[in-house]
């Protein structure tokens, strides 16, 4: 069974820094990977997919990055703002499975401080 | 941001009561799915639809029930709701091709 961790739960950057968000996957048999950012009561909204084929997706000062072979998924944010607070999941989908097998991590819960 | 309405937003209810979700989508997706997400739970798929009525079961599908008679509408129906049913409701649409997974803005259920 597919598990997917967010380490760490929460972190804390003084606006301005540069920051990296990790996503670790047991099973590397992907489709693809997704990113997300929720905010306080509020839904998802999709930042970057990566295909299993790809290195990584860039979108403005994000950049994902998926290393298959060592089930691993970061997401940079340059030169953070205090806009960028809000809770970032990762999100796998399965290798030969539709959307319904998606498996979420939990999230790491990011503030970005004046 | 795709289109993916839902309603109610909010609703308060009271424990026996049957609530029925609805979530309505512009983009002609194929796929529609019912999650629900709880602290300590994350995001946990509770049905889903691949067309027009055709639906099927996700990890957590016991005490709900869908519908899809439209492209555009899923239903979701608690038939006689709990207090553990309290949550926060998303729907998420995709297609079959490889473009992601899509949400909408949630639904809050308390049930009292």
């Amino acid at each position: 069974k597919q598990e997917v961790t967010q380490i760490p739960a929460a972190l804390s950057v003084p606006e301005g820094e540069n920051l990296v968000l990790n996503c670790s996957f047991t099973d590397s048999a992907i489709y693809n990977l997704q990113w997300f950012r929720q905010d306080p009561g509020k839904g998802l909204t999709s930042l970057l997919l990566i295909q299993s084929s790809q290195r990584e997706q860039t979108s403005g000062r994000l950049n994902a990055s998926l290393d298959k072979s060592s089930g691993r998924s970061t997401l940079y944010i340059a030169a953070s703002q205090p806009g960028d607070s809000a809770t970032y999941l990762c999100a796998v989908r399965p290798r030969g499975g539709t959307a319904s097998k998606l498996t979420f991590g939990t999230g790491t819960r990011l503030q970005v401080t004046l | 941001d795709a289109g993916i309405t839902q309603s109610p937003r909010h609703k308060v209810t009271e424990t026996g009561t049957p609530v029925t979700l609805r979530c309505h989508q512009t983009e002609n997706h194929r796929y529609m799915y019912w999650y629900r997400q709880d602290p300590g739970h994350g995001l946990r798929l509770i049905h889903y639809s691949y067309g027009v009525k055709d639906t099927d079961k996700g990890e957590v599908s016991d005490g709900y029930s869908v519908s899809r008679s439209k492209t555009e509408d899923f239903l979701l129906t608690l038939e006689s709701a709990t207090s553990s049913q309290t949550s926060v409701y998303f729907c998420a649409i995709s297609e079959v091709t490889s473009v992601g997974v899509f949400f909408g803005p949630g639904t809050r259920l308390t049930v009292l």
